[in-house]
């Protein structure tokens, strides 16, 4: 079965414009970590925080994690027509870091 | 260095055929990964070796899918009387695992898109 669910499914913006996506998640976790994919083919790791962390940046990423909730939130600041592609939330579990478990993703548009 | 590779890209067999799925994870990745994604859908777990730990197979739908890891290196997916719902991308992927439960980011191959007709 699934951890995580992402919201929303999918998403459509325009150029320049922040993107949102969430995260919710089941168990307790040691990590949880985003990735890309783009044509339904192999994914691209983008960001890793860990359960003791509450935010993370890369570049025009954002990471927000609380544990409380149990839910994530990837922030995508000035998006562009390139980061069209579907999102995934992942969780690794406390006492087994090695295997993840990913959620249904959010499939973003980005309309030039 | 060289990413994770799959082969094939492509498989098209027959229902009840038998199929194999290799993998080649990074070079120095102690930990492989395969993952199955069915059309539109998330990843879902197979199956995870960690050096020369038994492997987590908890994730594998039945007992006609097994997987070996060979000299700790390239990996096979076997998949036995193919079914039509078997058809899906899969997914193989590898990361360094480091003793004390540090988390790393698995790097993916690009998949190998099974269909049964």
């Amino acid at each position: 079965s699934q951890q995580g669910e992402e919201d929303p499914q999918a998403l459509s913006i325009q150029e320049g414009e922040n993107a949102t996506m969430n995260c919710s998640y089941k168990t307790s976790i040691n990590n949880l970590q985003w990735y890309r994919q783009n044509s339904g083919r192999g994914l691209v790791h983008l960001i890793l925080i860990r359960s003791n962390e509450r935010e993370k940046h890369s570049g025009r990423l954002r990471v927000t994690l609380d544990t409380s909730k149990k839910s994530s939130s990837l922030l995508i600041t000035a998006s562009r027509a390139a980061d069209t592609a579907s999102y995934f939330c992942a969780t690794g579990r406390s006492g087994n870091t090695g295997k993840l478990i990913f959620g249904q993703g959010t499939t973003l548009q980005v309309k030039p | 260095g060289a990413g994770v590779s799959q082969s094939p890209s492509n498989k098209v067999t027959e229902k009840g055929k038998d199929v194999e799925l290799r993998c080649d994870p990074i070079s120095g990745h102690t930990a492989l990964y395969w993952y199955r994604q069915s059309l539109g859908q998330g990843l879902e777990f197979l199956i995870y070796f960690q050096g020369n730990s038994a492997p987590d197979k908890s994730g594998l739908p039945s007992d006609r899918f097994s997987a070996e890891r060979t000299g700790g290196s390239v990996s096979t997916l076997t998949i036995q009387r193919t079914q039509q719902e078997d058809s899906a991308v899969y997914l193989c992927a590898s990361s360094l695992v480091h003793g004390g439960g540090t988390p790393y980011e698995q790097y993916f191959g690009p998949g190998t898109r099974l269909t049964v007709t």
